[in-house]
């Protein structure tokens, strides 16, 4: 069965403090690995996808990475506008495209 | 502007009551899905669907039903809807390398 850890759950940083966050999977034969961005109360905002280790992926102040065991969204410098639960989910192999997600990291950002 | 909607946004509704959520897409994806998320759980997959009438069971699919009759539609269905069924539920549609998402519906079960 595939897996997806997500660590830490929560994480405070103060505004500036760059810090990573970590998804690791045990799913064989990773089709893809999406990286989302999720406020309270709405739906998840796409952030990345990546498809082989090595890629690299960026966006204002994230940059998400993939090894063949984990990935990691990677924030420097961030703001409190950055505070939000972020969420990894790769993709199996099969003949349907359909993320299996983690449970999240929770990042506050403090001014 | 690219993106899916949902309807209702908000629902309250008693145990028994057959009801519809609605979600529609722009983006002409084949790939759309329904995923409920409950505190402490994330996200759980409902059912997906690979094309028009290409249906398929995802990780918690009971007391539910969908259809696809068209590829821009994708309706979620309590026929007899229970508590354990309040939750957020999401609908979300892929062209294989993006997935976008819904605004969601909150859904109390009384």
């Amino acid at each position: 069965e595939d897996q997806v850890t997500q660590s830490p759950e929560a994480l405070r940083l103060q505004e500036g403090e760059s810090s990573s966050l970590n998804c690791s999977y045990t799913v064989s034969g990773l089709r893809g690995l999406f990286w989302y961005r999720q406020d309270p109360g709405k739906g998840p905002e796409f952030l990345f996808t990546l498809y082989s280790a090595g890629e690299e992926k960026e966006k204002e102040r994230l940059k998400a990475t993939l090894t063949k065991k984990e990935s990691f969204l990677h924030i420097t410098a961030p703001k409190p506008e950055d505070s939000a639960t972020y969420l990894c989910a790769p993709v199996g192999p099969g003949g349907s495209y359909i993320p299996t997600f983690g449970r999240g990291t929770s990042l506050i950002v403090h001014p | 502007e690219a993106q899916v909607t949902q309807n209702p946004r908000y629902l309250i509704t008693v145990t028994g009551k057959k009801l519809t959520v609605t979600c529609s897409q722009n983006m002409n994806h084949e790939y759309m899905s329904w995923y409920r998320q409950d505190p402490g759980l994330g996200l759980r997959q409902i059912y997906y669907s690979m094309n028009v009438e290409v249906t398929d069971k995802g990780d918690v699919p009971e007391g539910y039903k969908v259809s696809r009759k068209e590829k821009r539609n994708f309706p979620l269905i309590l026929e007899s809807p229970s508590p354990n069924q309040t939750s957020l539920y999401f609908c979300a549609s892929s062209n294989g390398y993006e997935q976008y998402f819904g605004p969601g519906t909150r859904l109390t079960v009384t």
